[in-house]
């Protein structure tokens, strides 16, 4: 069965400080994405990450890929508020379907 | 960029009546389109991949006569939420697959569909 879990589930943070979100799949994949969603949006493509050590940065956010762990990570650096909101990682599997992680909901405390 | 729109925004509805979203990729051709809802604090589930000119294929667990899809066009797919009931309420969401960009997908800004 395919599954994509993302650890934490909730996080809560002061702005400033730096963490890390992780997403772990079960089968191969030929890419992994991560994606932010804002409360009642829809999804905003943050990363796309094709190949074994692919490492993605952008702003505050980088995203990595360990395709032999079957996991990738999405680091936040000295976090503001503007970054609260909900990331997903999802994978894409024979070209075509996407399967979402279980999502992170991140709060950023001033 | 690739854009994908859908119609209406939002919607409330009465239980037991028939609701139509749309989903329209703008600048491309799309041969495959997603539908996907979104439960309230919850992520993302495939309901069916709608290619063109042909049948709907539906996830498990899904009842392909209560969401009726249809992909008439290149641009164009919708879904039917047929005798819609409180809970169908939810944020559907299409995402429309582009040749032109390496079969990525696009995401649609999502409907909120409220059954009363």
């Amino acid at each position: 069965e395919l599954k994509v879990e993302q650890n934490p589930l909730f996080l809560s943070m002061q702005e400033g400080k730096n963490y890390t979100i992780y997403c772990n799949y079960s089968t191969t994949s030929d890419r992994l994405y991560w994606y932010r969603q804002d409360p009642g949006k829809s999804l905003e493509s943050l990363f796309v990450l094709l190949s074994n050590g692919a490492v993605k940065q952008e702003g505050r956010l980088m995203a990595s890929l360990d395709t032999k762990a079957r996991l990738s990570t999405l680091h936040i650096t000295a976090a503001v508020h503007d970054l609260s909101a909900t990331y997903f990682c999802a994978t894409r599997h024979g070209g075509n379907q996407f399967y979402f992680g279980t999502g992170t909901s991140l709060t950023v405390i001033p | 960029g690739a854009v994908v729109s859908q119609h209406p925004s939002w919607v409330i509805c009465k239980s037991g009546t028939s609701v139509k979203i749309e989903c329209r990729s703008l600048d491309f051709q799309a041969t495959t389109m997603f539908w996907y809802r979104q439960f309230p604090k919850q992520s993302l589930m495939l309901m069916a991949t709608s290619n063109e000119g042909s049948k709907a294929t539906y996830e498990q667990g899904v009842e392909k006569d209560k969401f009726l899809i249809n992909h008439a066009s290149l641009t164009l797919s919708t879904l039917t939420v047929t005798s819609a009931h409180p809970e169908d309420s939810s944020f559907y969401i299409c995402s429309a697959r582009s040749r032109e960009s390496h079969n990525e997908q696009f995401f649609g800004p999502g409907t909120r569909l409220t059954v009363l």
